[in-house]
């Protein structure tokens, strides 16, 4: 099972430069949610969606646009890189549940902004 | 400043100790959970607590969700070098979930 997959694995980018972090989830979950990880720390989030069409914002969403055409893709845009946005990125995937249901991440993006 | 604070951020214990790490907020969360994640890869679900004073037990490790459901916390028994990671905690404010946060981390480093 491919579960969340993200690419790419790595990316080295300029600053100024655009980019777009893919996300896909072959499990039909309608929670999708993008974190950012710095060196040593927990996960902060950046933007979500509750279902195809739906976004919000997380905790740190400036520089970075989603969307949610369909169920299974989410992908970020860095609009114009920063050096402060050099991070590993995860993607993650959750059913809608009663309660709060378990998250399946991706393996990861590491972006470095030279 | 994070919603959930971990602490230690940071614990180094020889191989058969135990440790004790937690989680605690200001806030009320409809649940927590307990996620532990090894270097390059994603965190991995180890627990979900629901009921303010609940208490689950996975093999050794040992997870209690506080009796005003702010805080949580995980315990470990007999350490052994396997349980070296990085430990999280998140939560969701609403019983739908929909928002999920965590807390900074606590890296345990478990030294044969």
């Amino acid at each position: 099972n491919a579960g969340v997959t993200q690419t790419p694995k790595f990316q080295v980018l300029k600053t100024g430069q655009s980019m777009t972090l893919q996300c896909a989830q072959d499990m039909n979950h309608e929670y999708m949610s993008w974190y950012r990880q710095d060196p040593g720390m927990g996960l902060r989030l950046i933007h979500y969606s509750v279902g195809a069409g739906i976004t919000d914002q997380g905790e740190v969403p400036n520089g970075y646009n989603v969307s949610r055409s369909t169920t299974e893709d989410f992908p970020l845009r860095l609009l114009s890189a920063a050096p402060s946005q050099t991070s590993v990125y995860f993607c993650a995937s959750r059913a809608r549940g009663v309660m709060n249901t378990e998250a399946f991440f991706g393996q990861g993006t590491r972006l470095t902004v030279v | 400043t994070q919603l959930l604070e971990q602490s230690p951020q940071f614990l180094s214990i020889q191989e058969g100790e135990n440790l004790t790490v937690y989680c605690n907020s200001s806030s009320v969360f409809s649940s927590l959970q307990w996620y532990r994640q090894e270097p390059g890869e994603g965190p991995v679900l180890l627990v979900t607590v629901v009921t303010g004073g609940e208490v689950k037990k996975l093999k050794r490790l040992t997870f209690q969700f506080g009796d005003a459901r702010k805080d949580s916390s995980l315990h470990i028994t007999a350490a052994q070098p396997g349980d070296t990671g990085l430990y999280l905690c998140a939560g969701a404010r609403t019983a739908a979930g929909n928002k999920l946060t965590f807390g900074g981390g606590t890296r345990v480093l478990v030294k044969p």
